[in-house]
This record gives C-alpha cells, sequence and structure tokens, in this order.
C-alpha cells in the first residue's frame, strides 16, 4: 500500500543552520507530494508541493525536489530561523484515491537563538 | 488564507457528554476530512465525505460520527464522550480544481473528564 516514512524528531538546530528533514515514500504510479507545517496550537498549512517527478516546490526559503528513482521528497532550507521550530509534515495523494492524503508521522523541529 | 473554520476551538467536558464539533469551509469544496491527532502528532483519518449526503469512515476507527447535509458544513458528534476521546480534532477540505490540496482548520481541543 502507499505510505510516507519522515525522518524522526525532535530536530534541534541553532539559528542559522542548514535544515534537511528526510521524506521518503511508497507508492504506484505518480502521487503528487506534499510538505505541510503545523505551528504550536494551530491547525496545519501547506508549506510546498510538486506534482510531477523533477518537480521542486518552493516557499519561504523551503525547498523538496520529486525524486521519483529515489523516492524521495526531502525538505531543506540553507538558513532556519527561530520562528520556523513547528512540526513538518511530508504527504502524498493520489487522483485514484480521491485526495485523501497519507501522511508521515511529523517531525518536530525545534531552532535556538 | 484558508477559509475553514471550526468551533470550538477548545473543549473540556465531562464524560457521558454528547458534543458536536463545529466544521465550515466557504470554498466550495466538494471533499471534507476529519482527522485526529494524537499527543505523538500523528495524523488519523477518522471520517471524510466526498460531498453532500456522502459519507465514509477513515482508516482508524472511530466512535464518532458525521453528517454532510451542506456542501459548506461537516459536524463530527460524539453521541457520549469519554476520556479516551481526548485530542485534537482537525477538519479540512479540498477538491480536484486544486489538485487535492487540502486546506485545514484550526482545529479543536477536546478534553473529557
Amino acid at each position: 500500500g502507499n505510505s510516507v516514512t519522515q525522518m524522526e524528531g525532535p530536530v534541534t538546530l541553532s539559528e542559522e543552520a542548514f535544515l534537511t528533514i528526510n521524506c521518503t515514500y511508497t507508492a504506484t504510479g505518480y502521487p503528487s507530494l506534499f510538505w505541510y507545517v503545523q505551528y504550536p496550537g494551530e491547525g496545519l498549512q501547506l508549506l510546498l508541493k510538486a506534482t510531477k517527478a523533477d518537480d521542486k516546490g518552493s516557499n519561504k526559503g523551503f525547498e523538496a525536489t520529486y525524486r521519483k528513482e529515489t523516492t524521495s521528497f526531502h525538505l531543506e532550507k540553507g538558513s532556519v530561523q527561530v520562528s520556523d521550530s513547528a512540526v513538518y509534515f511530508c504527504a502524498l495523494s493520489k487522483y485514484n484515491q480521491g485526495g485523501k492524503l497519507i501522511f508521515g508521522q511529523g517531525t518536530e523541529l525545534s531552532v535556538k537563538p | 488564507e484558508a477559509d475553514i473554520y471550526q468551533t470550538p476551538r477548545y473543549l473540556v467536558i465531562g464524560t457521558g457528554k454528547k458534543i458536536t464539533l463545529e466544521c465550515s469551509q466557504t470554498m466550495g469544496h466538494d471533499k471534507m476530512y476529519w482527522y485526529q491527532q494524537d499527543p505523538g502528532m500523528e495524523l488519523h483519518l477518522i471520517h471524510y465525505s466526498y460531498g453532500v449526503n456522502s459519507t465514509e469512515k477513515g482508516d482508524l476507527s472511530s466512535e464518532s460520527t458525521v453528517s454532510r447535509i451542506r456542501t459548506e458544513h461537516f459536524p463530527l458528534t460524539l453521541e457520549s464522550a469519554r476520556p479516551s476521546h481526548t485530542s485534537q480534532y482537525l477538519c479540512a477540505s479540498s477538491e480536484f480544481r486544486t489538485g487535492y490540496e487540502q486546506y485545514f482548520g484550526p482545529g479543536t481541543r477536546l478534553t473529557v473528564t
């Protein structure tokens, strides 16, 4: 079946450090891939997405590239800020499943000043 | 910004009470979802709807029920709350036109004493 696996957290970084959160998926065909972010006490917000192989999604300095050959969608940011502290979820969606999202388990990021 | 609303944001209630968590969206999306989020952050799909008068159970068994009488409204009801129902409940919506990107409400944090 379809699944998403994220690197375990929590991840603790100093401000301005480089961030990578690994995400790999299992799915047949060509799913769409998403990164969502959840700030404390809030719902999830879409951070970026990619709908086909080699697409790069980007937003707010975050980037992720859809790599079909390695079934990965790793999230990166060159210089994190304290305000990036949140929980990050990788997810996939397939049209033939009516838009249901399959989420990874979430990775908590804490950025220290 | 997503136009999806959940009320109440926080609810503390005693065992055995009947409760309804409200979710409304003004985007005209046909698909709506309820997730339960445990303290370990993982998201579990408990109900979804593909349109008016269409509801399905999700991947995680839940004692709650849902209804979809209007496109914009997708309430969740617990007939008799128990401490095991204590959790964060997130509502979301999506549609085919946006590639099934899901928009989330702010969540309801339910505590059953």
